[in-house]
């Protein structure tokens, strides 16, 4: 099973709007509403940001919000904060009964 | 409050088994399913594999006939034992709480994680 694919890096400003991306196939991320994104500063374990697409688990900021179009799912993150630095990650279930992550992405704040 | 904590060694030697444990508490490890996660220095993560408390696995195909995931239901603990290792298989090891909406054999995300534990395949 290949990585969903994610762009390297993502930059915005305090304040801003950025999006990541998350790119697979219709045997997993177009084929179910399974993705879940992660956030991990360095020298962490990841945490558990969005899960089922677009679903927050409790204590995670409303400023993060997923979605999903075709093979392609999205993460959002408004009012960009200094602590929002971090590599994110996402994840889908496949069609083969198992899990995969995305290649990451770097979110820096200006 | 879930809480997991890996342990085993923090060197191998090329060809020999790597052999990690997973210690839950805050819950039962006899709900839900139980992942390990590694992440190669400065790469990304790669799931390995989950189990059930029954004995039900399921593993990355890419490391599945090296890989065995089981449990110690006495002990709330889970294990992963990778055998013939290289320096390919140097990485943070994960253990990980596994959920899901029930429709799904094993959960779809992973919800609880442990601190990681670096594994160093070396001679």
């Amino acid at each position: 099973q290949s990585a969903l694919t994610q762009p390297a890096s993502v930059s915005g400003s305090p304040g801003q709007s950025i999006t990541i991306s998350c790119t697979g196939t219709s045997s997993d991320v177009g084929g179910y509403n399974y993705v879940s994104w992660y956030q991990q500063h360095p020298g962490k374990a990841p945490k558990l940001m969005i899960y089922e697409v677009s679903n927050r688990p409790s204590g995670v900021s409303n400023r993060f919000s997923g979605s999903k179009s075709g093979n392609t799912a999205s993460l959002t993150i408004s009012g960009l904060q200094a602590e929002d630095e971090a590599d994110y990650y996402c994840s889908s279930y496949t069609s083969s009964s198992n899990l995969v992550f995305g290649t990451g992405t770097k979110v820096t704040v200006l | 409050q879930v809480q997991l904590q890996e342990s085993g060694p923090g060197l191998v030697k090329p060809s020999e088994t790597l052999s990690l444990t997973c210690a839950v508490s805050g819950g039962s490890i006899t709900s839900y399913f139980w992942s390990w996660v590694r992440q190669p220095p400065g790469k990304g993560l790669e799931w390995i594999g989950y189990m059930y408390y029954t004995g039900s696995t399921n593993y990355n195909p890419s490391l599945k006939s090296r890989v065995t995931i089981s449990v110690d239901t006495s002990k709330n603990q889970f294990s992963l034992k990778l055998s013939s290792v290289t320096a390919a298989d140097t990485a943070v090891y994960f253990c990980a709480r596994t959920s899901g909406d029930g429709y799904i054999l094993g959960g779809t995300y992973f919800d609880y994680w442990g601190q990681g534990t670096l594994v160093t395949v070396s001679s």
